[in-house]
């Protein structure tokens, strides 16, 4: 059974770049889309883009300035880069894992999601 | 963009009850319409895809209906573990994009 893990720092301060890493187990990054999905506290979901694991990526417009996702098939991960950030990008980041090999969605895997704080 | 607005913000029933919840699209998603339920401290479960599908060990007092910008999200008969938030996403086929509405609580009344 896939099961996706997110890592990386659980504090970056402001103005510089958010960098997580999800590492796929229990089955191949291959032919799937990968995306990731944040939480601020309180509040709801938003979508922050996807990778397929060729390479091809899409993100939220109103992220698209600052995020950057890659992805390393031979480590069966894949990443999230977050620039410039502020309070407001302080959340939960998950990763996740569509229900069908072909498409980019629903979201049928999720990792637990992994704490940011943005704070001096 | 297509944005997804979920109605009411919170609902408050019983155990026992019928639950019926609405997303509306500000335009046509045609049936690219999936529900999550995320209970506290954990990440969202998929319940209901393509509208009217529902994910794999998903009971059948969850059902999904409808089309183009209007669905819905029936809970037949709520049990103590259905009270968690629910939230909707659609997904556009050009640009390849999702997007989730802002949430609704289910809560114990």
């Amino acid at each position: 059974q896939v099961q996706l893990q997110e890592s990386g720092p659980g504090l970056v301060k402001p103005s510089e770049t958010l960098s997580l890493t999800c590492t796929v187990s229990g089955g191949s990054i291959s032919s799937y889309y990968w995306s990731w999905i944040r939480q601020p506290p309180g509040k709801g979901l938003e979508w922050i883009g996807y990778i397929y694991y060729s390479g091809s990526t899409n993100y939220n417009p109103s992220l698209k300035s600052r995020v950057t996702i890659s992805v390393d098939t031979s480590k069966n991960q894949f990443s999230l880069k977050l620039s410039s950030v502020t309070a407001a990008d302080t959340a939960v980041y998950y990763c996740a894992r569509p229900l069908r090999f072909f498409d980019l969605w629903p979201l049928d895997v999720w990792g637990k999601g992994t704490t940011v704080t943005v704070s001096s | 963009e297509i944005v997804l607005t979920q109605s009411p913000a919170t609902l408050s029933l019983s155990p026992g009850e019928r639950a019926t919840l609405s997303c509306r699209a500000s335009q046509s998603v045609s049936s690219y319409l999936a529900w999550y339920q995320q209970k506290p401290g954990q990440a969202p479960r998929l319940l209901i895809y393509d509208a009217s599908n529902r994910a794999t060990g998903i009971p059948a007092r969850f059902s999904g209906s409808g089309s183009g910008t209007d669905f819905t999200l029936t809970i037949s008969s709520l049990e103590p573990e259905d009270f968690a938030v629910y939230y909707c996403q659609q997904r556009s086929n050009w640009p390849p994009r999702m997007a989730f509405g802002q949430g609704t609580k289910l809560e114990i009344k």
